[in-house]
C-alpha cells in the first residue's frame, strides 16, 4: 500500500461547481497534512494545511481531515477555469520530511 | 528576497556523464530537501538536509549525492548520468517541517 494516494484523475468539474479531490493515507500517527497546487510547468505551491480532525476553510477552499479513517479531502467551491492545476497531497513523515501523494489532474470547463 | 533558486533551468547530459544542480535559499531555513518528479507523478525525496553538514536519504538516493557546507546552499550531485535520472529536479526549503515548504522553479534534466 502506497503511503500517501490519491486518484490520478483527469477529475473534470464544470465552471461554478465544488470540486472535491481526496487523499488516503497508511500511517495512522500522522499528524499533518499539505495540499499543494501545481500548475503545469510550474514548481508546487501551497494551498492549505491542516492538523485537527474537521473542516478548515481558507476562501473557496475547504480541507476536511479525519483521522479515524485515514483520509484528507479538498473542496473548491464556485470553481474557475484558473484552478485547473495537479493537486498535490502531503504528510509529514517522521518530523522531517513530506510524503507526497501522486496528484490529482483538475480540468474546470468553462 | 529571491526565495529558492536553482540553476540550470534545463540540461541535456550525455550517458555516464556529471553534473550538479545547485539550490541556494536566502530565507535562512534549517531544512532543504530534493524532490524528483517524473511526468505525472508526485515528488519523490532524493536527500534532505536539518542544518549544515547534516544530510540523510531520502526514498529514491541511489545515483545521488549532496552536501550542506553551508545553511544557504544545498548542491545536488549526479554522478554516471543514466537515462533514468531524466527528470525535473525541485529543490525545497522550510523554517521548521511543520510549516510551508517553498520551492524553487525546477531544473529539467534530459540523459541521452
Amino acid at each position: 500500500q502506497k503511503e500517501v494516494e490519491q486518484n490520478s484523475g483527469p477529475l473534470s468539474v464544470p465552471e461554478g461547481a465544488i470540486a472535491s479531490l481526496n487523499c488516503t493515507y497508511s500511517d495512522r500517527g500522522s499528524q499533518s497534512f499539505f495540499w499543494y497546487r501545481q500548475y503545469s510547468g510550474k514548481s508546487p505551491e501551497l494551498i492549505m494545511f491542516i492538523y485537527s480532525n474537521g473542516d478548515k476553510e481558507d476562501g473557496r477552499f475547504t480541507a476536511q481531515l479525519n483521522k479515524a479513517s485515514q483520509y484528507v479531502s479538498l473542496l473548491i467551491r464556485d470553481s474557475q477555469p484558473s484552478d485547473s492545476a495537479t493537486y498535490l497531497c502531503a504528510v509529514i513523515q517522521g518530523a522531517q520530511k513530506l510524503v507526497f501523494g501522486q496528484g490529482t489532474r483538475l480540468t474546470i470547463n468553462p | 528576497n529571491a526565495g529558492v533558486t536553482q540553476t540550470p533551468k534545463f540540461r541535456i547530459l550525455k550517458i555516464g556523464q556529471s553534473m550538479t544542480l545547485q539550490c541556494t535559499q536566502d530565507m535562512n531555513h534549517n531544512y532543504m530537501y530534493w524532490y524528483r518528479q517524473d511526468p505525472g507523478m508526485g515528488l519523490k525525496l532524493i536527500y534532505y538536509s536539518v542544518g549544515a553538514g547534516i544530510t540523510d536519504k531520502g526514498e529514491v538516493p541511489n545515483g545521488y549525492n549532496v552536501s550542506r557546507s553551508t545553511t544557504e546552499d544545498f548542491p545536488l550531485r549526479l554522478e554516471l548520468a543514466a537515462p533514468s535520472q531524466t527528470s525535473v529536479y525541485f529543490c525545497a526549503s522550510t523554517q521548521d517541517t511543520y510549516n510551508e515548504q517553498f520551492f524553487g522553479p525546477g531544473t529539467r534534466l534530459t540523459v541521452l
